[in-house]
Order: C-alpha cells, then structure tokens, then sequence
C-alpha cells in the first residue's frame, strides 16, 4: 500500500533550526511536497522536490532522498509565526497526491 | 487569499438535512478537488475535476454528490450525513499539465458539524 509517515508533533525554540522528517512508500514517485497549514486555515505551498538534493527557499529548505524514500524540510531562525502545521505529500505514478498527517509545530519563546 | 474561496466556512447541520458547499478559484486552473481533512489524519482526496470532467472517486459514500457546472466552480451536495462525517472539507485547485506534478491551491475549508 501507499504510506506517508511524519512525526505527530515538534517543538522548537525560537531562533533555532528544527528538521521535520518524511518517509513515503508509493506506486511510483513523480515528486514530493510540503505544505504549510496554519489552525483554521488553507493549506499553502512551500517547496517541490523530484530530484535527489537540497532546494532551498529563504529561511526554509527542502531535501530529498529517492533511493531511501526519505524527505525533509529545514525551517532556520525559527519565528513564532512557523507554529503550524507541515504537511509532506508524495505524488505517485497517477501523479495523484499521497498525504501524511501533518506535524505540528510548536515553537517556544 | 491563495485565489480559492469556499462557502460557508462553518455548518452546522443535522443528519437529515440537505445542505450544499460552493468552491470558486479564480486562478484559471483546469483541475478542482475536494478534500476531506480529520483531525491527525492524512487529506483524504474525494473527488477531482478535470476539464468539468470527473476524474476520480475515492470511493465516497453516495451522501457526497459533488458537482462542477464549469471549470471555476465546485459544489458538494450532502445529505443524510453521519457524525462521522463531521470534519474540514478542503477545497483545491490546479493547472493540470500532461506527465507533470503540480502545487495545488486550497480554499479555507468548511468546517462541518453534523448533530
């Protein structure tokens, strides 16, 4: 079967660097997302990866491991506006969306 | 505002009721979706829309009717729900390009409540 895993929840202080893990298990692969959800709102787009390798976005970075079906997302200088929800998200051969369950992060003064 | 609109954004409505949820994007995009979010659970993709047409049904139970009058709009038709079926009701769009992944836009949500 299709499986997304990533941690329920994190905690971070403000100012640091956390590192939220990804590991998917999908009928082919055509890519890897990762969204942002604030409570009560939309899910918002923050990076795309399809090869192996760091892309990196400002204070946020995204990496990603084919051969280990492993993903994860750098967010640096952490703020209190980060305290969301992350979403990791692989798309399969159907280029259909798998999603895992989100990691809430909470971030401490 | 990520171009995506969704009403209403909270009902709540009991289980014999008949009641409906209207998505517009104004991004142009050929594909809609409707999303069911739980509480810790993983998107759960309901139905797309590509081109007006019906392209997927995550096996939905018949209490979902979905409905896409053109390439803007989307409708979810409920009636007889469960109190299961209570939940965030996500929806998405996106420029579908032939043997491409593509970002996906999301509306706000409703938020469902079903008594």
């Amino acid at each position: 079967g299709q499986n997304i895993d990533q941690p329920t929840e994190m905690t971070a202080t403000e100012g640091a660097i956390v590192q939220i893990n990804c590991t998917y298990q999908t009928s082919g692969f055509n890519g890897l997302f990762w969204y942002q959800q604030h409570a009560g709102e939309a899910p918002t787009f923050l990076s795309y990866n399809v090869l192996d390798g760091l892309e990196e976005k400002g204070r946020f970075s995204s990496f990603l491991s084919r051969s280990k079906g492993y993903s994860y997302l750098l967010l640096k200088e952490l703020q209190m506006k980060d305290s969301a929800s992350y979403l990791c998200a692989a798309s399969d051969s159907n280029y259909q969306l798998i999603w895992g369950a989100g990691t809430k992060l909470i971030i401490k003064p | 505002e990520t171009g995506v609109t969704q009403t209403p954004r909270h009902l709540v409505m009991g289980m014999t009721n008949k009641k409906s949820l209207k998505c517009e994007q104004h991004l142009g995009h050929n594909a809609m979706y409707w999303y069911k979010q739980s509480a810790k659970k993983p998107l759960e993709l309901m139905f797309v829309y590509n081109f007006k047409e019906q392209t997927e049904n995550n096996s939905v139970p018949s209490r979902f009717s979905p409905e896409c009058p053109n390439s803007s709009h989307l409708f979810l038709h409920l009636h007889t729900l469960q109190p299961e079926d209570s939940a965030l009701y996500l929806c998405a769009s996106s420029q579908e390009v032939a043997g491409s992944s593509y970002e996906q836009y999301f509306g706000p949500g409703t938020r469902l409540t079903v008594t």
